[in-house]
């Protein structure tokens, strides 16, 4: 099983600043990585897939980078609704699909 | 509008059972696989299972094999997830998660709004 870490746990940000969550897989994943969105009460929602591309409606304000083992999400400039939970979660080693247990963003 | 919509949850004793449903719409439910993903209270995602598009090709966690059982009914555009010999550690809400890509193994891009199973005595 590969086992997905993302650092920090909790990142807090003030609103405008930009923010950087980190996602470390045990072993390469190669680009199958995608970062999802999770407010309190719902459903997780697909930000980036293929490690880098943008799901469709999302804003350019995200983006995400790396390949292999390590892996950026990065938010250029925090809007209010932006504070979630952010997963990640590697789709190379299907079908033992693993995700990361979050990077909480909250409020500075 | 593309919907995934779950129900049967509720609260049931260790050592029984539940069926979970989840009902597509507004796409052609029989082109996408799809899985069921839980998630425990204040926890993270775990997957749980996975059907191909045509239910040929099924897989589980370790954790929930040979308890739960996944089909689908492509004619009725549902997933259905059969759980027995529930345990508190199945306690969680369960999402039904759509595949992006209909050719490949890709992320999840369609979520449900989940339902929330509860064991306990």
């Amino acid at each position: 099983e590969i086992v997905m870490t993302q650092s920090p746990a909790t990142l807090s940000v003030s609103p405008g600043e930009r923010a950087t969550l980190s996602c470390r897989a045990s072993q390469s994943v190669s680009s199958n990585l995608a970062w999802y969105q999770q407010k309190p009460g719902q459903a997780p929602r697909l930000l980036i897939y293929g490690a880098s591309t943008r799901a469709t409606g999302i804003p350019a304000r995200f983006s995400g980078s790396g390949s292999g083992t390590e892996f950026t999400l990065t938010i250029s400039s925090l809007q209010s609704e932006d504070f979630a939970v952010y997963y990640c979660q590697q789709y190379n080693n299907w079908p033992l699909w693993t995700f990361g247990q979050g990077t909480k963003v909250e409020i500075k | 509008q593309v919907q995934l919509v779950e129900s049967g949850g509720g609260l049931v004793k260790p050592g029984g059972s539940l069926r979970l449903s989840c009902a597509a719409s507004g796409f052609t439910f029989s082109d996408y696989y799809m899985s069921w993903i839980r998630q425990a209270p204040g926890k993270g995602l775990e997957w749980v299972s996975y059907i191909s598009s045509s239910g040929s090709t099924i897989y589980y966690a370790d954790s929930v094999k040979g308890r739960f059982t996944i089909s689908r009914d492509n004619a009725k555009n549902s997933l259905y997830l059969q759980m027995n010999s529930l345990r508190a550690e199945d306690t969680a809400v369960y999402y039904c998660a759509r595949g992006k890509e209909m050719a490949t193994i890709d992320a999840f891009d369609i979520w449900g709004q989940g339902t929330m199973v509860t064991v306990s005595s």
